[in-house]
């Protein structure tokens, strides 16, 4: 399994703002991935980040609103602009295993007020 | 429209008894399904998944049980231990259109583990 670290654990921010998250695999990876946990919901899939080239949103998702930057194969950052209190979440990075099971960090959790 | 779900929010079991946390799907592209434990303040723990060709498949105290033909499955834990107390997601993946890393999750389902 991978080890992942994101930064910042937590952070209270202003509305209109904008919050960098960074993700740091322990070894290399082609995918990575970002999710986002709003209260009392599922884990949802924001985009897929690949080295090299520009990430992949699923629907409802912007780049806009969601940069995500991929310079290497073990880093990854995702930004969070413009910020509203309906984008207070857990926003978890993730990488996926030899059989499809998917290894998250520790996640950064967002109040935005 | 939520493709999986987990009905009961929360569930409260005795140490040494069984838990059994269930899941339901509707798409029936899904055919790979995990099982994760969150502790507050920690990213999700792979547990334990089942592929569609199984019916079951364990891990120690962890059996997931899959009955496809009622897009269900389940989560059992025997005995249960008050360290097992976490939110149990349930997640469920499609292979087809080289989109298997994309995973659909649950809400969540609190298990709570009483000494």
């Amino acid at each position: 399994s991978a080890v992942i670290s994101q930064k910042p654990s937590r952070d209270i921010c202003q509305r209109g703002t904008s919050l960098t998250i960074q993700c740091q695999v322990d070894s290399q990876v082609t995918m990575m991935f970002w999710y986002r946990q709003q209260p009392g919901q599922s884990l949802t899939l924001i985009a897929t980040a690949n080295q090299g080239s520009e990430a992949t949103y699923e629907s409802g998702f912007v780049i806009d609103k969601f940069p995500i930057s991929r310079p290497n194969l073990t880093f990854s950052t995702l930004t969070v602009s413009n910020m509203s209190p309906e984008d207070s979440s857990i926003y978890l990075c993730s990488v996926t295993g030899v059989n499809t099971e998917a290894f998250f960090g520790q996640g950064t959790r967002l109040t935005v007020v | 429209d939520q493709q999986v779900k987990q009905n009961s929010p929360s569930l409260s079991v005795q140490e040494g008894r069984i838990s059994i946390l269930n899941c339901d799907y509707t798409n029936s592209m899904f055919d790979y399904f995990l099982w994760y434990k969150k502790y507050p303040a920690e990213g999700p723990t792979f547990l334990i998944s089942i592929s569609s060709i199984k019916d079951k498949n364990e891990d120690g105290r962890f059996t997931v049980f899959l009955n496809k033909s009622a897009k269900h499955l389940s989560l059992h834990i025997v005995p249960s231990q008050p360290g097992d107390s976490a939110v149990y997601f349930c997640a469920a993946s499609a292979s087809s259109g080289g989109s298997n890393y994309k995973l659909t999750f649950g809400k969540g389902t609190l298990l709570t583990v009483n000494p």
